[in-house]
């Protein structure tokens, strides 16, 4: 039962321009989401996160949107740079279950120069 | 100390051994989790340490095991090794229950 899903393995855009990356949720009882974004080698950093209270947070190039109704986030980043290539993670927390991670399975992000 | 460290960074074993991973949390950083990360797939939970406590598990069987320790340090046990054990295994801290959790690079374990 995957309670967060990343429906795009993968997605390529050309420099500058925007990237979305998309998640999808099921668990209602999720009040704090996050994404993380992973080099080869490394573990995953932590970029940007949005309390369920909230539909948009930014940070920089990067924003976050959630739309509760539709149990859907997305994280948006312009302009896209080369650096930013990496796997991004898309992750949920239920507060009042341990705060642990549920994590998506992934979307590799490939920004061509 | 900052950051999340994590030994050894690779490790090869025959199934049905028995394995030991570690990890040195930052100072403060009370709450412990540990994720196995599939090819291909996200990171999954396995368990969760809270004060030298498990107060949390995934859906992992019993011969995955663990232990932290005061100075922040804290090791994940697999005994029985199976062949679908091979992934990588990731470590995160954080100074309290809630999100802000820093990974290591963990420990990419490979059961032959």
């Amino acid at each position: 039962d995957q309670q967060v899903k990343q429906n795009s393995p993968s997605l390529s855009v050309q420099e500058g321009r925007i990237s979305i990356l998309n998640c999808d949720y099921t668990n209602s009882m999720f009040d704090y989401f996050l994404w993380y974004k992973k080099y080869p080698a490394e573990g995953p950093t932590f970029l940007i996160s949005i309390s369920s209270i909230k539909d948009k947070n930014e940070d920089g190039r990067f924003t976050v949107f959630l739309n509760k109704s539709a149990k859907h986030l997305s994280l948006h980043i312009v302009p896209s740079q080369p650096g930013d290539s990496a796997v991004y993670f898309c992750a949920a927390i239920d507060s009042g279950n341990t705060g642990k991670l549920i994590f998506g399975q992934g979307t590799t992000l490939q920004v061509k120069p | 100390e900052t950051g999340v460290t994590q030994s050894p960074t690779h490790l090869i074993k025959t199934r049905g051994q028995q394995v030991t991973l570690r990890c040195s949390s930052q100072s403060g950083h009370n709450t412990v989790s540990w994720y196995q990360q599939a090819l291909g797939q996200g990171p999954q939970f396995i368990f969760q340490y809270y004060r030298e406590e498990e107060n949390g598990r995934g859906n992992f069987p019993p011969r995955f095991s663990g232990l932290q320790f005061p100075n922040y340090s804290s090791e994940l046990n697999v005994n029985a090794l199976e062949l679908d054990d091979s992934a990588l295994y990731l470590c995160a801290s954080s100074p309290d229950r809630e999100g802000g959790y820093t990974f290591g690079s963990g420990t990419r374990l490979t059961v032959v």
